[in-house]
């Protein structure tokens, strides 16, 4: 079966300090692989989107990056942090549920992060 | 305007209560419709879909799509205080892997 792991599941980090979260997915390969940011009241905005190694799509311009070095494994830093950057992120990959024309997206356990 | 629209709450009713939660949307392209349930401080998991307008029961929970009044809903009867979590409509078009996500409703379910 497929898991995804995310780490650290928490982080406080300050002001202008450089950002990298790690997400790994197992039991499946060349998966599609999301970044959401949640915060309160906003839902989750998708920030970046791949297909395939190094390929990215960033959805939303921002002090964020996203790299993928290997298959199942997506990186998302930054080089400083902003006050707005704190929420929740949340990686995820999708597939077809039972070879429908569905694509069901599959998150992580998130990693909540304050900016202070 | 957001392409989907849900009342962020929170929602808080007695234990055994029907629960309505509702998402408006404006893009006529959706065709699959979502709700996804998201315990405090874990990430969002598939509840259930439902392709095009119409009715979909699992067990106290009931999925419905009008797609004439671009309206879901989410109902859960006999509800339960497990049922306390945040509740999230999304939907995509045919074939599209991307998901827009509504705000997503907190709920509460008084013991």
């Amino acid at each position: 079966s497929q898991t995804i792991h995310q780490w650290p599941a928490t982080l406080v980090q300050p002001v202008g300090s450089p950002l990298s979260l790690e997400c790994t997915v197992e039991g499946t390969s060349n998966p599609n692989l999301y970044w959401y940011r949640q915060a309160a009241g906003r839902g989750l905005q998708l920030l970046f989107y791949s297909v395939g190694i190094g390929q990215i799509s960033s959805e939303v311009p921002q002090n964020l990056s996203a790299s993928r070095p290997q298959d199942r494994q997506f990186i998302l830093s930054s080089k400083k942090l902003l006050l707005s950057d704190s929420g929740f992120y949340l990686c995820a990959w999708s597939g077809r549920p039972g070879g429908l024309d569905f694509w069901e997206q599959y998150f992580g356990p998130g990693t909540r992060l304050t900016v202070t | 305007q957001k392409e989907v629209e849900q009342d962020p709450g929170p929602l808080s009713v007695p234990e055994g209560a029907i629960v309505s939660l509702n998402c408006t949307y404006s893009n006529s392209a959706f065709q699959y419709f979502m709700w996804y349930r998201q315990y405090s401080r874990k990430g969002p998991e598939l509840l259930m879909y439902t392709y095009s307008s119409g009715n979909k029961e699992d067990g106290r929970f009931t999925a419905q799509v009008d797609k004439s009044s671009k309206y879901i809903s989410l109902f859960i009867r006999d509800s339960q205080p497990s049922d306390s979590a945040t509740y999230l409509c999304a939907m995509t078009g045919l074939g599209n892997e991307k998901l827009t996500f509504g705000t997503g409703t907190r709920l509460t379910i008084i013991p």
